[in-house]
């Protein structure tokens, strides 16, 4: 069945950098884009941005722009989510989600989730 | 502060009916933009319930529907049962080319 991996959980000081990946099984990897979404504490569902794994061309969410960059391998169906220039609000759970495309698509299956701490 | 507008909560003893809205604007939903809709627990993954507005996955029982009308965009549950107390989100797409998520809905199951 189609599967997504996520990295183990991060903790980074302010300004540092995380990148978490998601490793897809079950399907062909360049069929699907990959979006990332997060969850702050206590707060609902960001949109941040997808990556088309055939082409690697992205979209990133204006709030994002910057300091975020989405990669992947295709060797290993294994998409990158870089975040930079960490801040205290970037803690969040991060997740990826397949898409038949765009962001006007529907997300399914998710990846289980990826916590990211950022603390001095 | 979320580009699509949910309720924070809504409660239901079991077997009845509850309405989560999501309201939106002519710039995603209004624009024709179709609404998905997703079940979160606490620590776990959203799940789809909902998508294209209307359609229910496989697996997803038929107590759950949707549907989209002008700029908002509802989700029903009929015969509340107390495994259904969890986080809803609404979603779509903007014409700034972004996802959008409404803030979420906390359905309580008295």
């Amino acid at each position: 069945q189609v599967q997504l991996v996520q990295s183990g959980a991060e903790v980074k000081k302010p300004g540092a950098s995380v990148q978490v990946s998601c490793k897809a099984s079950g399907y062909t990897f360049t069929d699907y884009y990959l979006h990332w979404v997060r969850q702050a504490p206590g707060q609902g569902l960001e949109w941040m941005g997808w990556i088309n794994p055939d082409s690697g061309g992205t979209k990133y969410a204006q709030k994002f722009q910057g300091r975020v960059t989405m990669t992947r391998d295709t060797s290993i169906s294994t998409a990158y989510m870089d975040l930079t220039r960490l801040r205290s609000d970037d803690t969040a759970v991060f997740y990826c989600a397949t898409a038949l495309g765009e962001a006007y698509n529907w997300f399914d299956p998710w990846g289980q989730g990826t916590l990211v701490t950022v603390s001095s | 502060q979320s580009v699509l507008t949910q309720p924070p909560s809504v409660s239901g003893a079991p077997g009845q009916r509850v309405i989560i809205s999501c309201t939106g604007s002519s710039s995603n939903i209004g624009a024709g933009y179709d609404v998905h809709w997703y079940q979160k627990f606490p620590g776990t993954a959203p799940k789809l319930l909902i998508y294209g507005n209307s359609n229910r996955p496989s697996g997803v029982p038929d107590r759950f529907s949707g549907s989209r009308s002008g700029t908002s965009a509802s989700l029903a549950i009929t015969g509340l049962q107390a495994e259904d107390e969890a986080d809803y989100y609404c979603q779509s797409y903007d014409s700034s080319q972004s996802g959008v998520f409404g803030g979420g809905t906390k359905l309580t199951v008295l």
